[in-house]
């Protein structure tokens, strides 16, 4: 049982560069969200999804880009790292409209030197 | 933008010791949760609250949703060394179930 799987589980990046978070879940929810934990901040949401094809801006969406293309798959695209974005970064998926349990994967630490 | 403030920050008790952890907030949540993270780990649920002056326990754990709706406890009864982890309160935004803002979280360690 897979449940919610993001890899890489460690990345550093060059200030400029681009990557792509990969968040998978098996479990056919419809809400697939992705966070940035920070010390002291708690988690801070970037993008959400409601179902396949739609997506929207959580809180701290600049220098984010997602799309959902399948219910299974979530990414998160860093355009052009910057230091800023040196984060923790966790991906979370829940059943649907009325469910309130949130599955999350284990994390992915990002440092952009 | 609503705001979830938790504290203490941090907490380093004795095993047998009783604690509260606090969730604050100005705006009114239709639920509340509260999640517990290991270290390189994601966080799991503990427990949901919906309606204002609920109360839930899970074992030696107290959950308590304000009568407004605006805050939430946790109170731990004769913590062990296993309650060690950060805390995390949720709160579904009244914009919709679908986007939860998280507390500051609580980083407690409980010593032996």
């Amino acid at each position: 049982n897979a449940g919610v799987t993001q890899t890489p589980k460690f990345q550093v990046l060059k200030t400029g560069q681009s990557m792509t978070l990969q968040c998978a879940q098996d479990m056919n929810h419809e809400y697939m969200s992705w966070y940035r934990q920070d010390p002291g901040m708690g988690l801070r949401l970037i993008h959400y999804s409601v179902g396949a094809g739609i997506t929207d801006q959580g809180e701290v969406p600049n220098g984010y880009n997602v799309s959902r293309s399948t219910t299974e798959d979530f990414p998160l695209r860093l355009l052009s790292a910057a230091p800023s974005q040196t984060s923790v970064y966790f991906c979370a998926s829940r059943a649907g409209i009325g469910s309130t349990e949130a599955f999350f994967g284990q994390g992915t630490r990002l440092t952009v030197v | 933008t609503q705001l979830l403030e938790q504290s203490p920050q941090f907490l380093s008790i004795q095993e047998g010791e009783n604690l509260t952890v606090y969730c604050n907030s100005s705006s009114v949540f239709s639920s509340l949760q509260w999640y517990r993270q290991e270290p390189g780990e994601g966080p799991v649920l503990l427990v949901t609250v919906v309606t204002g002056g609920e109360v839930k326990k899970l074992k030696r754990l107290t959950f308590q949703f304000g009568d407004a709706r605006k805050d939430s406890s946790l109170h731990i009864t004769a913590a062990q060394p296993g309650d060690t982890g950060l805390y995390l309160c949720a709160g579904a935004g009244t914009s919709g179930t679908y986007k939860y803002i998280f507390g500051t979280g609580t980083r407690l360690k409980v010593l032996a």
